[in-house]
């Protein structure tokens, strides 16, 4: 068991510019989550995916945001049109199941210039 | 909604001693789990500690134990004989038990713990 993987880990990019995320998570997990960090605070929700559907999704993601799982075993994380605020750690998640513990990936550090 | 308020942002401690992170909780639910989450430095968040709000037993996990007063809506963690790898960000969460709220995890803003020798 390798645990959850995230690529990349460090990201910086321009305001304007898409950048997309990638999470790999424990095999045979069949939840998927994404949370987001900032400088100083707690993870937020952002999303999650039960296999490929994807479940439920905070108002914290904007319509410049947009998450995939098209097989149910990685899942993407895009954001469209970066903006200085969008600077954070996004982190991912995987669980086997809705009630079994969370175990959480190193995390993909963006910046935005 | 739920919430999760840690009041101490930096909390220290000298090696082998024993120190208490707080966290209290706000909830209408009965049925729900508590988490004390690890994040050191630059490095993944790991599970220390995880307790199920229908069980009246404290958690503990080696060094680490909680103290759940579900009445109070509070949940504290003690980490004894403390150690030099013990320094980190620490997260109190809640998640709901009920399938219908969601099973995302709500953090706290999180307690800075640095341990000195």
């Amino acid at each position: 068991d390798t645990g959850v993987s995230q690529d990349p880990r460090h990201k910086i990019t321009k305001r304007g510019q898409n950048v997309t995320f990638r999470c790999d998570p424990i095999s045979e997990h069949n939840r998927l989550y994404w949370y987001r960090q900032t400088l100083g605070q707690g993870p937020e929700f952002l999303t999650y995916f039960q296999n490929e559907a994807q479940l439920e999704k905070s108002r914290l993601l904007s319509d410049r945001f947009s998450a995939e799982r098209p097989k149910g075993s990685f899942s993407t994380l895009e954001i469209q049109r970066t903006e200085q605020g969008d600077s954070a750690m996004y982190l991912c998640a995987s669980s086997p199941g809705p009630q079994e513990t969370q175990y959480f990936g190193p995390g993909t550090r963006l910046l935005v210039l | 909604a739920q919430t999760v308020t840690q009041s101490q942002p930096e909390m220290s401690v000298q090696e082998a001693e024993t120190v208490t992170l707080s966290c209290t909780y706000d909830t209408s639910e009965s049925d729900y789990y508590l988490f004390w989450y690890k994040q050191p430095p630059s490095r993944q968040m790991i599970l220390v500690i995880r307790q199920e709000a229908y069980k009246q037993q404290n958690a503990t996990e080696n060094r680490f134990s909680v103290n759940f007063q579900k009445a109070a809506k509070s949940f504290s963690l003690k980490i004894s004989d403390s150690q030099l790898g013990d320094a980190a960000m620490y997260f109190c969460a809640y998640r709901s038990a009920q399938e219908q709220a969601g099973t995302a995890l709500i953090f706290g803003k999180g307690t800075t713990l640095s341990v000195s020798s």
